[in-house]
C-alpha cells in the first residue's frame, strides 16, 4: 500500500499570497515529482528529484519552486499565487528506473 | 516530437469487454504504463509492459508491439467501478515519462 501523503487537500486563496504544498512519503523511494493537473487533461511534470539535495524543473515549472532536504519530503511552493496556478497538484513517488508511481491524493488549488 | 494517442471517451456496458487503444511515438523507448484515474482522485498503477506481447493481471490485460508504436488495455467483465479515465504513459530514452489524456471510460448497467 503506497505511503504518501499531501496537505492540505483543498487551499482557496487570494492573488499576491505565497504558498507552500506538503509530500511526504514513507516508502524511502529515490524519486519524488510533482504534478499538475486541469480536469479532463494530462499531468504536466512541474519538478522532480532523483534523490536529497537533487532537484530538476519538468516542462511546466510554473514559477513554483521545490526543495529536497530530507529522503522523505518534497514540499512545493508558489512565491506569488495567480488566478493561472488554479489546479490539482498531485505529488509521486517511485523507486528504480522503472518503477511504478505511487501517488498522493492531490492538493487542489485555488487562486482568487 | 513525442505524442500519444488515445480514444477521448468510449461506453461500454456492465459485464461485457472493452478495448482501449494507444499509440504514441517517443525518443526511444524504456515502457509503456497503463494508469487508472477516478475522477477527482489520483492516479493508480495498471500495468507495465516494454516487450512485446500481453501481459495479464485478473480482469485487465495489456498488450504491446513496439514496431507499430501500439499498446491496448482489455478489460473484462466490466463493473461499474471501472468507470474511470484510464491513462496511456511511456518512458523515453532518458526515463521520463509522456502521459497522455487519458480515455475516459462510462460503463453503462
Amino acid at each position: 500500500e503506497a505511503d504518501i501523503y499531501q496537505t492540505p487537500r483543498y487551499l482557496v486563496i487570494g492573488t499576491g499570497k505565497k504558498i507552500t504544498l506538503e509530500c511526504s512519503q514513507t516508502m524511502g523511494h529515490d524519486k519524488m515529482y510533482w504534478y499538475q493537473q486541469d480536469p479532463g487533461m494530462e499531468l504536466h511534470l512541474i519538478h522532480y528529484s532523483y534523490g536529497v539535495n537533487s532537484t530538476e524543473k519538468g516542462d511546466l515549472s510554473s514559477e513554483s519552486t521545490v526543495s529536497r532536504i530530507r529522503t522523505e519530503h518534497f514540499p512545493l511552493t508558489l512565491e506569488s499565487a495567480r488566478p493561472s496556478h488554479t489546479s490539482q497538484y498531485l505529488c509521486a513517488s517511485s523507486q528504480g528506473s522503472v518503477g511504478e508511481l505511487f501517488f498522493g491524493e492531490g492538493s487542489r488549488l485555488t487562486v482568487l | 516530437g513525442q505524442n500519444i494517442d488515445q480514444p477521448t471517451e468510449m461506453t461500454a456496458t456492465e459485464g461485457a469487454i472493452v478495448q482501449i487503444n494507444c499509440t504514441y511515438q517517443t525518443s526511444g523507448f524504456n515502457g509503456l504504463f497503463w494508469y487508472q484515474q477516478h475522477a477527482g482522485e489520483a492516479p493508480t498503477f495498471l500495468s507495465y509492459n516494454v516487450l512485446d506481447g500481453l501481459e495479464e493481471k485478473g480482469r485487465f490485460s495489456s498488450f504491446l508491439s513496439r514496431s507499430k508504436g501500439y499498446s491496448y488495455l482489455l478489460l473484462k467483465e466490466l463493473q461499474m467501478k471501472d468507470s474511470a479515465s484510464y491513462l496511456c504513459v511511456t518512458m523515453d530514452s532518458n526515463y521520463q515519462l509522456i502521459w497522455g489524456a487519458g480515455t475516459k471510460l462510462i460503463i453503462k448497467p
